[in-house]
């Protein structure tokens, strides 16, 4: 059974410059996550929907960042524009229907913005 | 003060050694906890969840002491292949509650 996948795996890009990470979760899991996690840091989560609702997106910045899951599968996360302190690894992950008893994270997009 | 801390680390053992992580959680209400393992460059995969009576997996423990609010991670017989940083994962409401996850524990096991 694939994981979750994300795209692209690395990106560096130029401050101010939108950029955009894709995720298509485990099939049959409802739950997705966005989570950010800097260098020697946990992951912090920025969004999490149930099929296509954000159920929680209160760490999410706003004036920057925006997700969407479309459809109720797979999701977008984009940044616009990116600043310095954007650099990190963002992670997808999905679980099965709302239960947080097991996370499953896909392989994460690092950012880097110079 | 963060609501879930750590010991960063690094652990620095010899191989077959015990070594013990501690993790403490600020929040009293917190319902759910885990042990993740996140190997260098990778991504974070549950260990195990931990469970009001302590719990055990081959050579790891889990235990939990909510009068402390405090959960530790066992590992007897240390392998090289332990080696990896370990997250302390707390959530508020239970098992549909937002995970908060400490910044992780280090372990090296040396030869």
């Amino acid at each position: 059974e694939a994981g979750v996948v994300q795209s692209p795996r690395y990106k560096i890009i130029e401050k101010k410059q939108p950029v955009a990470f894709w995720c298509n979760p485990i099939s049959g899991h409802n739950t997705l996550y966005w989570y950010r996690q800097n260098l020697g840091q946990g992951p912090e989560l920025l969004i999490r929907y149930e099929n296509e609702e954000a159920v929680d997106d209160s760490q999410l910045p706003k004036d920057r960042f925006s997700a969407e899951r479309l459809k109720g599968v797979d999701s977008t996360l984009k940044i616009q524009p990116a600043e310095l302190g954007d650099s990190a690894v963002y992670l997808c992950a999905s679980s099965v229907g709302q239960t947080n008893e097991k996370l499953f994270f896909g392989s994460g997009t690092q950012l880097s913005v110079l | 003060r963060k609501e879930v801390e750590q010991d960063p680390g690094p652990f620095n053992v010899p191989e077959g050694a015990t070594v013990a992580f501690n993790c403490t959680y600020s929040n009293s209400a917190s319902q759910s906890f885990f042990w993740y393992r996140q190997d260098c460059r990778k991504e974070p995969k549950l260990l195990m969840s931990v469970y009001s009576s302590g719990n055990e997996d081959g050579r790891f423990t889990a235990q939990l002491n909510r009068a402390s609010q405090y959960i530790s991670l066992l590992i007897r017989d240390s392998k090289l292949s332990d080696s990896a940083t370990y997250l302390c994962v707390v959530s508020h409401s239970g098992n549909t509650g937002k995970l908060i996850f400490g910044q992780g524990t280090t372990l090296q096991v040396k030869p």
